[in-house]
C-alpha cells in the first residue's frame, strides 16, 4: 500500500539553528514529491516540489530539499530557521498510478523558540 | 489574484441538518478537489473532479457528495451531518492531476 511517513510529530529548534524534517514516502511508482506549510489558521502554500532531475531542489522562503531513491526519503531542510518559520509542515506523494490522488503525511509541528 | 475561495469560513451545524460548501478558482485549473484535515491525520481526499464534468472518490467519500458546477466552481455537500464530520474542510486545485495544488483557507465544521 502506498503511504507517507512523517516520524516527527512536533519538533522544537531555536531561532538561528538548522532544521530538518523527515519524510519517507513507499510507491511502487516514480513518486512526485512536494512540501506544503500551514500557518495557524490557513490553507496550504507550497513550498517546493520533485519531479524529476537534479535531486537537491530549491523552494520559497530559503527551504531545500533532496530526494533520496535509496532511502525513499524526501527530507526539508533550512540552514537558519526564523521565528515566522512555526508552522505545520506536510510532505504530499503522488504518481501517475494515482492521478489526482495526493497522498499526505500526518504532518510535523514546528516551534520556533528566542 | 483570488486563488481558491471557499465559503463559508466557519458554520455550526446539528445532527443531521443538510450542508453545501462552495469553492471556486480562478486560475483556469482542470482539477479540484476537497480534503478534510483532522488533528494526526494529514489531510484525507474525500472527492476529486479531474476536469469539468466528472468526479471521483477520494480517500473519504462516505457521507459526502460533490458537484462540479463548471470549470470554476466544485461544490461539497452534507446530507445529513454526523459528528464525526466535524472537521477543518479544504478545497484546492491543480492544473492537471499531478500539478502542485492550491488550496483555499478552509471551512471550519462544527456538528453538534
Amino acid at each position: 500500500a502506498q503511504s507517507v511517513t512523517q516520524p516527527d510529530i512536533h519538533i522544537t529548534v531555536s531561532e538561528g539553528a538548522s532544521l530538518e524534517l523527515r519524510c519517507n514516502y513507499s510507491y511502487g511508482a516514480t513518486p512526485y514529491l512536494f512540501w506544503y506549510v500551514q500557518s495557524p489558521g490557513q490553507g496550504l502554500q507550497l513550498l517546493l516540489k520533485y519531479f524529476s532531475g537534479d535531486t537537491l531542489v530549491q523552494g520559497i522562503k530559503g527551504f531545500e530539499a533532496e530526494f533520496k531513491r535509496s532511502q525513499s526519503s524526501f527530507n526539508l531542510r533550512k540552514p537558519s530557521v526564523h521565528w515566522s518559520d512555526a508552522a505545520e509542515y506536510f510532505c504530499a506523494v503522488a504518481s501517475t498510478d494515482s492521478w489526482g490522488k495526493l497522498q499526505f503525511g500526518a504532518g510535523t509541528q514546528v516551534v520556533v523558540t528566542p | 489574484n483570488a486563488g481558491v475561495t471557499q465559503t463559508p469560513k466557519f458554520q455550526v451545524l446539528k445532527t443531521g441538518q443538510s450542508m453545501t460548501l462552495q469553492c471556486a478558482q480562478d486560475m483556469n485549473h482542470n482539477s479540484m478537489y476537497w480534503y478534510r484535515q483532522d488533528p494526526g491525520m494529514g489531510l484525507r481526499l474525500i472527492y476529486y473532479s479531474a476536469s469539468e464534468g466528472t468526479t471521483d472518490k477520494g480517500e473519504v467519500p462516505n457521507g459526502y457528495n460533490v458537484s462540479r458546477l463548471n470549470k470554476r466552481e466544485f461544490s461539497l455537500r452534507l446530507e445529513s451531518a454526523a459528528p464525526s464530520q466535524t472537521s477543518v474542510y479544504f478545497c484546492a486545485s491543480s492544473e492537471t492531476g499531478i500539478s502542485p495544488q492550491h488550496f483555499g483557507d478552509g471551512t471550519r465544521l462544527s456538528i453538534l
